[in-house]
């Protein structure tokens, strides 16, 4: 079944103590992104990756980093969480088709991360 | 930068009653337009897409879209809405030459029955 896979669901945590949520992807895509999402704001991009060892800043990179060193895995660190990273955060990956991609972005189920 | 406004955060609306939410956009160039659908709890799920030729496009569920280029709009409709249909819905537009997907905050339905 082709999927977006995300670890944790669910995270408590403390300012401070470095974190990481997985995303795995099995539909062999070049395009991976994470998004957070926030009531009233909707979803912001964090950061994306176009291809292997390929990665760029969305509109919200404060605080966060990503690797891509394998195409289907995309993790999301936060090197030192701060309680305004208390978030549900989602993965999504995509097909990358260059100028006009008609590609449909894929999300994974979540992680809801609380920061304390 | 894409910008995309929905209107309207909060709907409440009983069953049968038709839907429409608003979306609007900035970038006056090549787009491709989505709804996705977040159900209570769940992922995002994508509604329906527009990417070229009739403007007029079909979803899942019963929702269909209409692609305005003039007045840079993607509404969504359903004419007659059902108690399941009760979750946030997301516009959300691609610019042309990259894969970078802007979301507008989202529009929170809820249907009585």
């Amino acid at each position: 079944e082709a999927q977006v896979t995300q670890n944790p669901r669910y995270l408590i945590t403390v300012t401070g103590k470095k974190l990481t949520v997985t995303c795995s992807q099995n539909m062999n895509h070049e395009y991976m992104s994470w998004y957070r999402q926030d009531p009233g704001l909707g979803l912001r991009q964090i950061y994306y990756s176009m291809n292997v060892e390929v990665t760029d800043k969305g509109d919200v990179p404060e605080g966060y980093k990503v690797s891509r060193k394998e195409k289907r895995n995309f993790p999301l660190i936060l090197e030192s969480p701060s309680p305004n990273q208390t978030s549900l955060y989602f993965c999504a990956s995509s097909l990358w088709g260059g100028t006009l991609a008609k590609n449909i972005q894929y999300f994974g189920a979540g992680t809801r991360l609380s920061v304390l | 930068a894409q910008s995309v406004s929905q209107h309207n955060h909060h709907v409440i609306l009983s069953e049968a009653a038709s839907l429409e939410l608003g979306c609007n956009y900035s970038y006056g160039g090549t787009v491709n337009l989505f709804w996705y659908v977040q159900y209570p709890g769940q992922h995002l799920q994508l509604l329906l897409k527009y990417f070229s030729g009739d403007p007029l496009v079909k979803g899942i569920k019963g929702f269909e879209a209409e692609f305005i280029k003039s007045k840079f709009s993607f509404n969504l409709r359903k004419p007659s809405v059902q108690w399941s249909d009760t979750a946030e819905y997301f516009c959300a537009v691609t610019n042309y030459g990259n894969n970078r997907l802007a979301f507008g905050k989202g529009n929170q339905v809820v249907v009585i029955p």
